[in-house]
């Protein structure tokens, strides 16, 4: 089945203690990206990777970390949590041919509570 | 300035009606992407509908439509005979330009609740 993996679903953490969020995907995806989901936010980007070894800022990058080794994977990584990190995250993945119609698809999510 | 804006925070229709999603947005590329999401309690990203900035016709798949007014620059969602399971939060998101990064910019959503 065609899809966007992510783990954990649920953390809870403390401040500082370092935590990586793992993103696959099995579509051989080009493009790959984090957002982050806040109450009356909608969906913000946080870094997003056009191909291996290829990794850009998004809108709210400040406190993450992302390295695109291979292809399938893009772990988005807390170096020092703080509690305003606490958000729902989602990895997503589409083709990166010229054109709109390129279809973001979304993982299930990961929740994490920082204290 | 919001790139996508969802004036309603959330809805309640009856079960059967249709309903309308508002949504518009602000660019000044003439190429882009309208699209809509659908996140149910259970928190994934349901992919509902996409519309091309040069699409004539308004999108439409089963039971969603996409009220498409580029000089207004609205793209509403139409949910036709709603059902129960239609009971979600939903988000419009606007890709800029066809090529480069596939970034989407997201609304603030909207929630409906479909009541029997």
């Amino acid at each position: 089945e065609a899809q966007v993996t992510q783990n954990p679903r649920y953390l809870i953490t403390v401040t500082g203690k370092k935590l990586t969020v793992t993103c696959s995907q099995n579509m051989n995806h080009e493009y790959m990206s984090w957002y982050r989901q806040d109450p009356g936010l909608g969906l913000r980007q946080i870094y997003y990777s056009m191909n291996v070894e290829v990794t850009d800022k998004g809108d709210v990058p400040e406190g993450y970390k992302v390295s695109r080794k291979e292809k399938r994977n893009f772990p988005l990584i807390l170096e020092s949590p703080s509690p305003n990190q606490t958000s729902l995250y989602f990895c997503a993945s589409s083709l990166s041919r010229n054109s709109g119609a390129n279809v973001l698809t979304f993982g299930a999510g990961s929740r994490l509570t920082v204290l | 300035a919001q790139k996508i804006t969802q004036t309603q925070p959330g809805m309640f229709v009856q079960e059967k009606e249709a309903v309308t999603l508002d949504c518009t947005y602000d660019t000044s590329d003439q190429s882009y992407g309208l699209f809509w999401y659908k996140q149910p309690s259970s928190g994934e990203m349901i992919f509902l509908i996409y519309q091309g900035s040069y699409d004539e016709q308004n999108a439409t798949e089963g039971r969603y439509s996409l009220n498409f007014q580029k000089a207004r620059k609205s793209a509403n969602l139409v949910i036709s005979a709603s059902q129960l399971g239609d009971s979600a939060m939903y988000f419009c998101a606007m890709r800029e330009g066809f090529q480069g990064a596939q970034k989407l910019v997201f609304g603030q959503g909207t929630r409906l609740t479909i009541n029997p």
